[in-house]
């Protein structure tokens, strides 16, 4: 069955601490996508990436830092530099644009 | 820069009644639009998408949009909303950066269905 894995679906970070979140996707498709959303702001783009080994940053990239060794896995790290990480983040993939997103990981800091 | 506006930020409408979510955008080229819905707690769906062509657009569960260049607007609208329609729903344009396309997204609206 096609789609987009994000996991975990609830992560917790201490002070200090850097995390990586999951996106995983066998729909075979070039361009992966990580948002940031916080309530009453909709999405805003941290970092995206169109070929394997290749990215670039988005709107809002301070304090996050990814990698594309596979076409099938774009996982991102929020670093310990990120003050404000509290938020959903959601990965998307597209041929062309992004258009298919995963259920999102919730962060939280502890 | 392109931008969204959707003017509403909560919608509440009873089971059974039309509804319509507004969108406008401001793009300089031709836009590439979209609309999405959002379940709490889960990823975004796509409902029906814009880019070229007939400027009315059929989507899934029923929604339709109508692009009009002239008001720079793209109104999701469903004749007859049910319960399970309680959500909330983002336009988003799509633009070029460099070769890569990337979308913005408005600030979303929820809608509260009643019984």
């Amino acid at each position: 069955d096609g789609g987009i894995t994000q996991s975990p679906k609830y992560l917790f970070r201490k002070e200090g601490q850097n995390v990586t979140l999951s996106c995983e996707q066998n729909l075979n498709h070039d361009a992966m996508y990580w948002y940031r959303q916080d309530p009453g702001q909709g999405l805003r783009l941290i970092y995206y990436s169109q070929i394997v080994n290749d990215f670039q940053k988005g709107d809002i990239a301070e304090g996050y830092s990814v990698s594309r060794e596979k076409k099938e896995s774009f996982p991102l790290t929020v670093t310990s530099a990120q003050k404000n990480p509290t938020a959903f983040y959601l990965c998307a993939t597209g041929q062309n644009q992004p258009q298919h997103f995963g259920d999102g990981t919730r962060l939280s800091i502890l | 820069a392109q931008s969204v506006t959707q003017p509403d930020i909560h919608i509440t409408v009873s089971e059974g009644a039309s509804l319509e979510l507004r969108c406008n955008y401001s793009y300089g080229a031709t836009p590439y639009l979209f609309w999405y819905v959002q379940s709490p707690g889960q990823g975004l769906q796509l409902l029906l998408k814009y880019f070229s062509g007939d400027t009315l657009v059929q989507g899934i569960k029923g929604f339709e949009a109508e692009f009009k260049r002239s008001q720079s607007s793209f109104n999701l609208r469903k004749p007859s909303v049910h319960w399970s329609d309680a959500a909330e729903y983002y336009c988003a344009v799509g633009f070029l950066s460099g070769s890569a396309r990337q979308l913005t997204f408005g600030s979303g609206t929820q809608l509260t269905v009643l019984p």
